[in-house]
């Protein structure tokens, strides 16, 4: 079953501007993952967060976490082409597997 | 050695067919996981291997089988599957299963078309 709640579905932006995706799920969670996956191939692990984080950083991604209000954004500063993908947030309770949430396809465009 | 490499990329068979998909991994993870993901769907996991021993099935139908001969290499067997089976295959691993804060590794999956 899923877990995690993507919005948007789906969504356009032109190079260089941000990107934002929220991510809602509904249990309490050891930690909250981001992944992406290029059309039709594997998925590429981008940043985790744990529940007693609120906030991380890695290169241009920034992983918000609100573990009262059970949601998390990603934000994808400066867009490239090459940002075009899905993005699934994926949950962890302590000692379980992942879940993936629906994910949101973003299509940056040039 | 940082990939998870599965074969072949694309499988086509029968109904009547036996085949076998093949996982391997080479960075000393000791969890190997398969997943099952319908196009526009996220991935659902069907099987957890830890320490070569099969730890969670996600009620899986039996026409698909696991096995993992040792602690790099990860198969799933099929047979007598149905068109609804047809899906991309996604094998990935961690450092250990179980335990919190584990990224997954994932390998390009195999594209299964069932006729």
């Amino acid at each position: 079953s899923q877990q995690g709640e993507e919005d948007p579905q789906a969504l356009s932006i032109q190079e260089g501007e941000n990107a934002t995706m929220n991510c809602s799920y509904k249990t309490s969670i050891n930690n909250l993952q981001w992944y992406r996956q290029n059309s039709g191939r594997g998925l590429v692990h981008l940043i985790l967060i744990r529940s007693n984080e609120r906030e991380k950083h890695s290169g241009r991604l920034r992983v918000t976490l609100d573990t009262s209000k059970k949601s998390s954004s990603l934000l994808i500063t400066a867009s490239r082409a090459a940002d075009t993908a899905s993005y699934f947030c994926a949950t962890q309770q302590a000692g379980t597997a992942l879940i993936f949430g629906k994910g949101t396809t973003l299509s940056v465009s040039s | 050695d940082t990939e998870v490499t599965q074969t072949p990329k694309h499988l086509v068979m029968g109904m009547t067919n036996k085949k076998s998909l093949k996982c391997e991994q080479h960075m000393g993870h000791r969890a190997m996981y398969w997943y099952k993901q319908k196009a526009k769907k996220p991935p659902e996991l069907m099987f957890v291997y830890s320490y070569e021993k099969l730890s969670i099935n996600e009620s899986v139908p039996s026409r698909f089988s696991p096995e993992c001969p040792n602690s790099s290499l990860l198969n799933l067997h099929l047979h007598a599957l149905q068109p609804e089976d047809s899906a991309l295959y996604l094998c990935a691993s961690s450092q250990v299963a179980g335990t919190s804060y584990n990224e997954q590794f994932f390998g390009p999956g195999t594209r299964l078309t069932v006729l």
